[in-house]
Parts: structure tokens; C-alpha cells; sequence
């Protein structure tokens, strides 16, 4: 079975460009999450999507959003990149936001580098 | 606010050695407790997790148990082997629609 595949691999882009990144979840799985992971740092949550409605925003400011699409596969939007917004953005899936002992299934990330 | 605490790295150890790795968290609610490994270039693999106090999650040699009284989640392994080298994060999620919070990680390198 296919895992949660996330595109492109690496991304290079300028100060001020504007950044999308894709993932497409677990078949059967309905929620996605994105987490941002600074090098030499854990994971820190950006935002859940459930059902196509965002179901939680981490701290993180407005130049970032996400939407979900029908068949629950997502993208993430950066604008206005600064050169802190580079790090390995990490897509998880799971069947739904559930309970707290329902883990999540990451991708391998997007790395993205602001210039 | 929840949070998780871990030891800093890295950590370099020589094979078939043991491993400690030290995880501590602070949490409003019932949280469930995990362990997730990241090898060089890849995202991370779910390695074991616990929902309740007193339960002990294992996988592949590795064990940690949810201690509840010390706010701890302690990733130990009897023998480690070179290919053991990677991140290891520590990881809590509290409630319905929660996400995650990790620790910061720590390296592991085993050296043959």
C-alpha cells in the first residue's frame, strides 16, 4: 500500500516568491497535517485539515494556508517567503482527527530553501 | 501548555551497547505518549507509542513505559546496532483534534 507521498522532493525559491506544496494521504485516510521542521529541531504543527475543513492552526502567521481537496489530498501555501521559512515540511495523514491515541503517518517531506 | 523535554544529543554509542534515551513531558489532560525515528533524508517512522499510564510500547528491541507518577516516556534497547543511527523524537497528543508536540530530538550514532 502506498504511504503518504508528498511533491516536489526539494524546492528552491527567492525572498517574496510565493511556495505550494503537495501531499496526498493514506488510501481511506481523511485528515492530513502539515508540520514545519526547522533543521536540528522536532516537528512544529501548522495546520490539521478533516473533511475538508481546517480543524487546527498552530502559531503560525496568515502568509501560511492550506486547503483540502475532495479526495482529502492537500496543499500547503507560503507567501511572501522569508528566509526562515526554510526547513522540511512534513505532511501526516490519519483516518480522522479521532482520538488521542490515533498516531499519524508522515510523508517524506518537501524541503524547501529560501534564498 | 504541553510540551516535551529530551535529552540533549547527540548520543554516540558503540554496538551492542545499551541505550537510554531520557523523554519528560508536561501535559493538561490524558495524553498518549510516542516515539517517532527519523533516518538521514527521510520523514518519520511511528517506532511505539502508549496511551495510558503504566503501559509499555515496544518495537524492534526497543521498549519505553509510560510512567505517569514521573511524567515520563524513557526509550530504552538492550543492544544497539549501526543501523539504529537517526533521530529519535518524543512526542505526546492530548485530545480529539490535537496534534502532536514534539521534543526537540536526539542523535543517536552507534559506531560498529
Amino acid at each position: 500500500d502506498a504511504g503518504v507521498t508528498q511533491s516536489p522532493t526539494h524546492l528552491i525559491k527567492t525572498r517574496g516568491q510565493q511556495v505550494t506544496l503537495r501531499c496526498s494521504p493514506i488510501s481511506g485516510h481523511k485528515s492530513v497535517s502539515w508540520y514545519q521542521q526547522v533543521l536540528g529541531q522536532g516537528p512544529q504543527f501548522i495546520f490539521q485539515y478533516y473533511e475538508k475543513e481546517e480543524r487546527g492552526r498552530g502559531n503560525f502567521p496568515d502568509r501560511f494556508s492550506a486547503r483540502q481537496f475532495p479526495n482529502y489530498s492537500s496543499e500547503l501555501n507560503v507567501n511572501a517567503l522569508l528566509l526562515g521559512d526554510s526547513a522540511l515540511y512534513l505532511c501526516a495523514s490519519s483516518p480522522s482527527p479521532g482520538t488521542s491515541s490515533y498516531e499519524q503517518y508522515f510523508g517524506p517531506g518537501t524541503r524547501l530553501t529560501v534564498t | 501548555g504541553n510540551s516535551v523535554t529530551q535529552m540533549e544529543g547527540p548520543v554516540t554509542l558503540s554496538e551492542e551497547a545499551f541505550l537510554t534515551i531520557n523523554c519528560t513531558y508536561t501535559a493538561t489532560g490524558y495524553p498518549s505518549l510516542f516515539w517517532y525515528v527519523q533516518y538521514p533524508g527521510e520523514g518519520l517512522q511511528l517506532l511505539l507509542k502508549a496511551t495510558k499510564a503504566d503501559d509499555k510500547g515496544s518495537n524492534k528491541g526497543f521498549e519505553a513505559t509510560y510512567r505517569k507518577e514521573t511524567t515520563s516516556f524513557h526509550l530504552e534497547k538492550g543492544s544497539v546496532q549501526v543501523s539504529d543511527s537517526a533521530v529519535y523524537f518524543c512526542a505526546l497528543k492530548v485530545d480529539y483534534g490535537q496534534n502532536f508536540v514534539f521534543g526537540p530530538g536526539t542523535r543517536l550514532s552507534v559506531l560498529p
